[in-house]
Order: structure tokens, then C-alpha cells, then sequence
């Protein structure tokens, strides 16, 4: 079946340090894939997405680049603010088949980020 | 403004004591979905919803009921809440289940303990 895995957290970072948090997936096709941030004590926002091989999501200041050969999705952020502080989801839908629109999510990585 | 809304944020009760967590969206959306958030487990889903009168079990329906007599609306039913109910729970909606790249909609969230 579909699944996500996202690197092992949490993860501690100095304000104005680079991020990544990575993203890889297996599905059959060419499924669609997120980012959704969840502030503490807030649901899942949508960070960003790519619907397609080579797509760039970007979205305050966070990117990611959909790489079909190496099925990944990583997180980037130039430089984190306090403010980015929360926890990250990767996720996909698979296009067809029997998931029925399902979102697939990874386990979810906790990002702490210090003045 | 739209929105998925979760009615109630928070919730204690007693093992057997059954429950409805209401969950409705004003966006016109066709599928709705119920997930449940567990630390180290990431978010899995418990029931959807492809349209009116059209439920599916997910990845962890045992416990749980849905019904979907309105679009608009997607109650979650615990007929006999227990222990390793508890968790967070999300109600996401999605115009359609054949549009994969638009993502999810999600409510604020409803934090359930049972005692």
C-alpha cells in the first residue's frame, strides 16, 4: 500500500539556520504531495504541494522539489524563524486505483527552532 | 470564511458512555473524512465519506460509525468509548475524491480522553 516515511525527529535549530526534513514515498502511479504544518494546540495547515514529477511547492519561504527517481519530497527552509516552530506532516494521494482520495501521512516531524 | 468546523474541542468521559464528535464544512466539498492523531503514529484515517449516504471504512474503523445524511455534515459516533479511544481527532474535507491534487480541508481538532 501507499505509505510516508519522514526522517526521525524532533529536530533543534538556531533562528536563521537552514532546515531540511526529509520526505520519501512509495505508491504505485504518480501520486500528489504535501506538507501540512500543525501550530501547537492548532489543526493542519497546508503548507505546500507538487502534483507532479519536477514540481516546485514553495510557500513561506519553505520549498520542496517533487523527485520521482528518488520517490522523495524533502523539506527546505533557508532560515527558520521562531515563529516556524511546529510539527510537519508529509503526505500524498495516490491518482486512481482504490485509495479514494485517501491522504497518506508520515509520521510527522516536531521542529523546535531557539533565538 | 471556509471551513471545516469540529464541535467540541474537548472532551472527557467515562469507558461505555457513548459519544458524538459533530464535524461540518461549508465549502460544498463531496468527501469528507474522520482521521485520529497518535504520538509516533502520525494521523490514520478512521472512516470517509464519497458522498451522501456513501461511507468506508479506513485504516482504523473499529469502534467508530459515521453517517452522511447532509453533505454538509459528518458526525463521528462512539457507541462505547474505551481507554485507546483516546486521542486527537481531525474531520478533513476535499471537493472530491478523484481530485488528488487539492489536498485536504481540516477542522481545528477534537482532543478525547476516556477514563
Amino acid at each position: 500500500g501507499d505509505s510516508v516515511t519522514q526522517m526521525e525527529g524532533p529536530v533543534t535549530l538556531s533562528e536563521e539556520a537552514f532546515l531540511t526534513i526529509n520526505c520519501t514515498y512509495t505508491a504505485t502511479g504518480y501520486p500528489s504531495l504535501f506538507w501540512y504544518v500543525q501550530y501547537p494546540g492548532e489543526g493542519l495547515q497546508l503548507l505546500l504541494k507538487a502534483t507532479k514529477a519536477d514540481d516546485k511547492g514553495s510557500n513561506k519561504g519553505f520549498e520542496a522539489t517533487y523527485r520521482k527517481e528518488t520517490t522523495s519530497f524533502h523539506l527546505e527552509k533557508g532560515s527558520v524563524q521562531v515563529s516556524d516552530s511546529a510539527v510537519y506532516f508529509c503526505a500524498l494521494i495516490a491518482a486512481g486505483g482504490t485509495s479514494y482520495g485517501k491522504l497518506t501521512f508520515g509520521q510527522g516531524t516536531i521542529l523546535t527552532v531557539h533565538p | 470564511e471556509a471551513q471545516v468546523t469540529q464541535n467540541p474541542r474537548y472532551l472527557i468521559t467515562v469507558t461505555g458512555k457513548k459519544l458524538t464528535v459533530t464535524c461540518s464544512q461549508n465549502m460544498n466539498h463531496e468527501y469528507m473524512s474522520w482521521y485520529r492523531q497518535d504520538p509516533g503514529l502520525g494521523l490514520r484515517q478512521i472512516y470517509y465519506s464519497m458522498n451522501v449516504e456513501v461511507t468506508d471504512k479506513g485504516d482504523v474503523p473499529e469502534g467508530y460509525k459515521v453517517s452522511r445524511k447532509e453533505k454538509r455534515n459528518f458526525p463521528l459516533i462512539l457507541e462505547s468509548p474505551s481507554p485507546n479511544q483516546t486521542s486527537l481527532y481531525f474531520c478533513a474535507s476535499s471537493p472530491h475524491s478523484g481530485d488528488s491534487g487539492y489536498g485536504y480541508t481540516f477542522g481545528s481538532g477534537t482532543r478525547l480522553t476516556v477514563v
